[in-house]
């Protein structure tokens, strides 16, 4: 079966500080996976994603994730934290591209200036 | 390009009511999904939909759910009669192969 575990249901951190919100997954086969966030009343907007390839994933806001296969993980990180970062991220699992996804719970991500 | 639309926004109803959600994906995507968004958990997918054919609707509680994608562009998804767990946003995605986009999506509170 496929799943998707975030640890922390929060995450807080101060401005212009290293963030990194942690993802690990369970998936027959080669993962695709995928980060979105989500701010209030809105959508789940696409950040990036891991096909195949480099294992150091760069999307969008400055945003990047790790896929790392013996960890099974695929955790989200950004250089210099902004205020404006503080929404709700989600990763996703799917085992195919045509897939559906498997979210996790979310990590509510503070920024604090 | 436009993005993926939904309407209502937002609606309230009271148990044992109907109600119809309406989702357009973006042009050209062949693959739509309906997710349900309970508060505090991460989307569940409801349905999905390749053009007009389901392709999983495994978690779908068809005994009151129901939907639709007749001419293989937008998407109605129905609840009769709902029930106060109901009570959730419904977000509706399409895909080309590969990445998901979301619509804005319908918070429904049942009451």
């Amino acid at each position: 079966a496929q799943s998707v575990a975030q640890p922390e249901d929060q995450v807080n951190v101060a401005e212009g500080n290293p963030l990194t919100v942690k993802c690990t997954y369970s998936v027959s086969g080669n993962p695709y996976l995928f980060w979105y966030v989500q701010y209030p009343n809105r959508g789940l907007q696409f950040l990036l994603k891991y096909i195949t390839g480099d294992n150091l994933v760069k999307g969008s806001y400055g945003f990047e994730a790790e896929f790392n296969k013996s960890q099974t993980s695929f955790h989200l990180k950004k250089p210099s934290a902004l205020v404006s970062d503080s929404a709700l991220y989600f990763c996703a699992v799917s085992r195919h591209i045509f897939n559906k996804f498997y979210f996790g719970s979310g990590t509510k991500l503070n920024v604090k200036p | 390009e436009a993005g993926v639309a939904q309407s209502p926004r937002y609606k309230i109803i009271e148990k044992r009511q109907s109600v119809a959600f309406w989702c357009n994906p973006i042009s050209g995507h062949a693959t739509l999904y309906w997710y349900q968004q309970i508060l505090g958990q991460g989307p569940k997918l409801l349905i999905q939909f390749q053009n007009n054919g389901v392709v999983d609707d495994s978690q779908l509680p068809k005994d009151r759910f129901s939907a639709e994608r007749l001419k293989g562009v937008d998407s109605t998804l129905k609840i009769q009669p709902a029930k106060l767990e109901d009570s959730a946003v419904y977000l509706c995605a399409s895909s080309q192969p590969g990445t998901q986009y979301f619509g804005p999506g319908t918070r429904l509170l049942v009451l």
